[in-house]
Formats: C-alpha cells, sequence, structure tokens
C-alpha cells in the first residue's frame, strides 16, 4: 500500500524564522514521484516541486529547499527566512509510474507571523 | 494563462438533492481527476477520467458518479446529496501519461459544498 504521512498538524513561527516540513512516504514501486503543493487561502493548490526516485539531488529554489532521503523515505521541506506570505496549507503527494493516483498527505498548516 | 474552474465556489444543498459540480479546463489536458478534501484526511481521489468518455474510480466513489462528454469538461455528480458529503471538492488536470509527462496536477480553486 502506498502512503505519505505529514506528522505535523501545524506549524506556527515568527517571520525569518527557518521552518522544516516534514513528510514520509511509502511504497513498493521503485519508480515514483514526490510532490509538494501550496494551497494558500484562496484554496487552489500550487505546485512547487517534482522528484522522481532515481534522482535524489537536493534542490534548492530560492527560500525554498527540497531534501529527498531514500534510505529514510523522506522528502522534507524547508522555507528559509520565512515570510507572512508563505502562510498556507502544504501538502507532500507520492505517485507512482502511470501517475493516475497520486496519494496526498493530510497537509501541514504553516502560520507565519509578522 | 492556464487554468482550471470549477463552476461554483460555495454551494449549499439539502439532503437528497441531486447535485452537479462542473469543472472546465483550458490547457487541452487528457486527464481530469475530482478529489475531495477534508481536514485531517488530506485530498482523497473520487474519479478520473484519461479520455472523453472514460472514467475511473478512485479511492473513494461510493455516492458520486461522472461525465466527461468533451475533453475540456469533467463533471462530478451527487445523484442523492448526503450530510457526509458535505465538504471541499477540487478538480484537477493533468497532461497525457503516455507521453513526456511530470505527473503535476494542476488545480482549481475548490467548491465548497454543504448538505443540510
Amino acid at each position: 500500500a502506498q502512503k505519505v504521512t505529514q506528522a505535523q498538524t501545524e506549524i506556527s513561527v515568527v517571520e525569518k524564522e527557518d521552518v522544516t516540513l516534514d513528510c514520509v512516504y511509502e511504497t513498493r514501486d521503485t519508480t515514483y514521484y514526490l510532490f509538494w503543493y501550496k494551497q494558500p487561502p484562496s484554496g487552489e493548490l500550487v505546485f512547487l516541486i517534482r522528484r522522481n526516485s532515481f534522482d535524489e539531488q537536493n534542490e534548492i529554489s530560492g527560500r525554498y529547499s527540497w531534501n529527498f532521503q531514500k534510505s529514510t523515505s523522506s522528502f522534507n521541506f524547508t522555507i528559509t527566512a520565512s515570510q507572512v506570505v508563505d502562510s498556507a496549507v502544504y501538502f507532500c503527494a507520492l505517485s507512482t509510474a502511470g501517475g493516475f493516483k497520486t496519494i496526498f498527505g493530510a497537509g501541514t498548516r504553516l502560520f507565519v507571523k509578522a | 494563462d492556464v487554468k482550471v474552474t470549477q463552476s461554483s465556489r460555495y454551494l449549499v444543498k439539502r439532503t437528497g438533492e441531486k447535485v452537479f459540480l462542473e469543472c472546465v479546463q483550458d490547457m487541452d489536458h487528457e486527464n481530469m481527476f475530482w478529489y475531495r478534501q477534508d481536514p485531517g484526511l488530506g485530498l482523497r481521489l473520487i474519479y478520473f477520467s484519461y479520455d472523453v468518455k472514460m472514467k475511473e474510480k478512485g479511492d473513494i466513489p461510493e455516492g458520486y458518479s461522472v461525465s466527461r462528454e468533451k475533453k475540456e469538461r469533467f463533471s462530478l455528480i451527487l445523484e442523492s446529496a448526503s450530510t457526509n458529503q458535505t465538504s471541499m471538492y477540487l478538480c484537477a488536470s493533468s497532461p497525457s501519461f503516455r507521453g513526456p509527462n511530470t505527473g503535476e496536477l494542476f488545480f482549481g480553486e475548490g467548491s465548497r459544498l454543504t448538505v443540510l
């Protein structure tokens, strides 16, 4: 069975703090994709990043960075110097080859206070 | 600007009513999806479609049906709404999985349905 676990339900930080959102996944497939999506208060989920199972390179995009570790089945997301606009619900997701069924975690709600 | 548009942001219906949720995408995507979002449960797949008139059950299809008569439009139907179907419904689309595909989903803004 495939599963995505985001153990942190809510996180509250003060602006400019760094914050890491955890994601642990389970799958027996050797080929799979991992994603992070952001859901701002407007409701529309926005794609942030995709990683395939053969590429364990970490990635940095501005203040965002992602750490993919197959050994621990984790795909964590770090926001450096958080801003109020980062306040949102963040979802980690997993899809296997074929991709029709993307499994989402429960989401982590991030509050960034000014 | 690419877009997935859901017809209603907020709906209030009564138990037993038939409910239609409409979704239109302008990206010429082959695949379309309906998800349900509930607190603590994340997003759960109700149905998806990989082509016109084709549909497949997701993880929680009970109480729902779908229709895809045109490539750009995917409708979710609640034949007889019940209170446990009160939820946020999210439509998404993605390009074909046959060719190079990222698996990235493009989402609408959601339709919040309340069944009284």
